[in-house]
C-alpha cells in the first residue's frame, strides 16, 4: 500500500488566491481526518469525515475553509481566500473502521501564503 | 481541555541512555497513543496503550499508563541517533487530540 498520499506537498501563493488541498487515503480506512501544524499552534484537528460523511468540523478555523469527502478515496480542503496566517503544514491522516487504531499519516502539505 | 500535554518540551541524552517521556491529560480517554515526528515528515503511529492497560512494550519502547492520575510515559531503551525526533501523545475519546510534543535530540 502507498499510504496516504497528499499533493501537493508544497505550495506558494498570493493572498487572496484560492488553495485547495488534496488527500488519498488508505483503501479500507473510512475515517479521514485534516490536520494543521504550526509551531506556535501545534496540531490541530480541522474536521474528521467517517464513510465520507463530515462528522466533526468544529475545528475549521472560519468560512474560508471547506472540505469534502466526495468518495472513499478522495478528499480536498480548500481555503478560499487564503490569507499569511493560514501558512502551516496540512496532513490529511487515515484510520481503520471502528476504535483503537491509531491514525496513517501522509507526508503534509506546506502551505505558505505570501 | 481532552488534548494530552508532554513533559519535558525539549531533551537532550547521549546514545545508548534511556529516553523518559511524559504526557499528562485531563479528560477520560479510550486510549492514549503515541507518535513520532522527523523534521519535515508526518506523524508515525507507534504504539497505542488502551484505557484499560497499565503497560505495553514494542520492541524498545514501553509505554504505561496510569489513567487515576491522567497520566502516561514513553521509555526508550538504548537510544540511538536515529530516534532524534519529536514525541506526541494523542489522547482519544471521540477524536484524537495531540499535545505540543517533546523534541528528543540523540546526541553521538
Amino acid at each position: 500500500d502507498a499510504g496516504v498520499i497528499q499533493s501537493p506537498r508544497h505550495e506558494v501563493t498570493e493572498m487572496g488566491q484560492e488553495v485547495t488541498l488534496r488527500c488519498k487515503p488508505i483503501s479500507g480506512h473510512d475515517y479521514l481526518f485534516w490536520y494543521r501544524q504550526t509551531m506556535m499552534r501545534g496540531l490541530e484537528l480541522l474536521i474528521y469525515f467517517n464513510n465520507n460523511v463530515p462528522i466533526d468540523d468544529s475545528g475549521m478555523p472560519e468560512d474560508r475553509f471547506s472540505a469534502k469527502m466526495p468518495n472513499a478515496s478522495f478528499s480536498t480542503l480548500k481555503i478560499q481566500p487564503s490569507e499569511p496566517r493560514d501558512s502551516a503544514v496540512y496532513f490529511c491522516a487515515s484510520s481503520p473502521p471502528g476504535r483503537g487504531y491509531g491514525y496513517t499519516f501522509g507526508s503534509g502539505t506546506r502551505l505558505t501564503v505570501v | 481541555s481532552q488534548q494530552g500535554e508532554e513533559d519535558p518540551q525539549a531533551l537532550s541524552i547521549q546514545e545508548g541512555e534511556n529516553a523518559t517521556m511524559n504526557c499528562s491529560y485531563k479528560t477520560s480517554i479510550n486510549n492514549l497513543q503515541w507518535y513520532r515526528q522527523n523534521s519535515g515528515r508526518g506523524l508515525v503511529h507507534l504504539i497505542l496503550i488502551r484505557s484499560n492497560e497499565r503497560e505495553k512494550h514494542s520492541g524498545r519502547l514501553r509505554v504505561t499508563l496510569d489513567t487515576s492520575k491522567k497520566s502516561s510515559s514513553l521509555l526508550i531503551t538504548a537510544s540511538r541517533a536515529a530516534d532524534t525526533a519529536s514525541y506526541f501523545c494523542a489522547t482519544s475519546y471521540d477524536k484524537i487530540i495531540f499535545g505540543k510534543g517533546t523534541r528528543l535530540h540523540i546526541l553521538p
